[in-house]
């Protein structure tokens, strides 16, 4: 929505250079992952996602990576882009999917 | 545009009020989910439908918050004596449920302000 992201961290990087956005979640028991990105005004719009049983999986221009020993996600966005500019919010489910648990979002800024 | 619709995508009433938003997801999807988000908060999960069955609901969702999916197919979400606090932007989201994938469609929202 309107104001996505207002009080968030933001991670800064220039155009055409990688990302990498950190999550720590939260239930060692959850065993799907997703990755959302979210403009202003518009509602999350998935980008990948991973089951436990992986600890990698790529998709185009973004990676994902799953280490379930610390419990920590991460996102990789390769040659960023103007348009990747937004928030992005990793979310975690188990017991099949009833439950999905955002995290507090990162805010993307890609500089010229 | 995801497919999933939500109406109205604004809503401005005074408080005390009773308020009503509508869902429709894609079409084949199975379970339909309400979320509410804060400014610089992810969405936080009010509750979810398998298809007319409403199977989980959040402790967020309060008595005066009710939501229903009578055909399996459209959703509402009511909320009745509006409070200040009910301000945020409510999110509804479908998937079609397997063993498989349980990615969320997510629509635009409906963004609530209660004076």
């Amino acid at each position: 929505g309107e104001n996505v992201g207002l009080h968030l961290p933001t991670l800064s990087v220039q155009e055409g250079d990688n990302s990498i956005i950190n999550c720590a979640y939260s239930n060692s028991a959850s065993d799907y992952f997703i990755w959302y990105k979210q403009e202003s005004g518009k509602g999350p719009q998935f980008i990948i996602d991973i089951r436990s049983n992986m600890d990698k999986r790529q998709g185009q221009r973004v990676t994902v990576l799953l280490n379930k020993t610390v419990k920590h996600l991460s996102l990789q966005i390769a040659a960023t882009q103007p348009g990747d500019s937004a928030v992005y919010f990793c979310a975690e489910t188990g017991n099949y999917g009833q439950n999905f648990v955002f995290g507090p979002g990162t805010r993307l800024s890609v500089l010229p | 545009d995801t497919g999933v619709s939500q109406d109205p995508r604004h809503k401005i009433t005074k408080r005390g009020q009773n308020v009503t938003f509508r869902c429709d997801p894609i079409s084949e999807h199975n379970r339909l989910y309400w979320y509410r988000q804060t400014l610089g908060q992810g969405p936080e999960f009010l509750t979810y439908f398998q298809n007319e069955a409403q199977l989980e609901k959040s402790r967020l969702l309060s008595d005066r918050f009710s939501a229903e999916r009578p055909k399996g197919s459209f959703s509402t979400l009511e909320i009745q004596r509006t409070e200040q606090g009910d301000s945020a932007m409510y999110l509804c989201a479908s998937i079609f449920h397997s063993p498989h994938t349980d990615t969320q469609y997510f629509g635009p929202g409906t963004r609530l302000t209660v004076l």
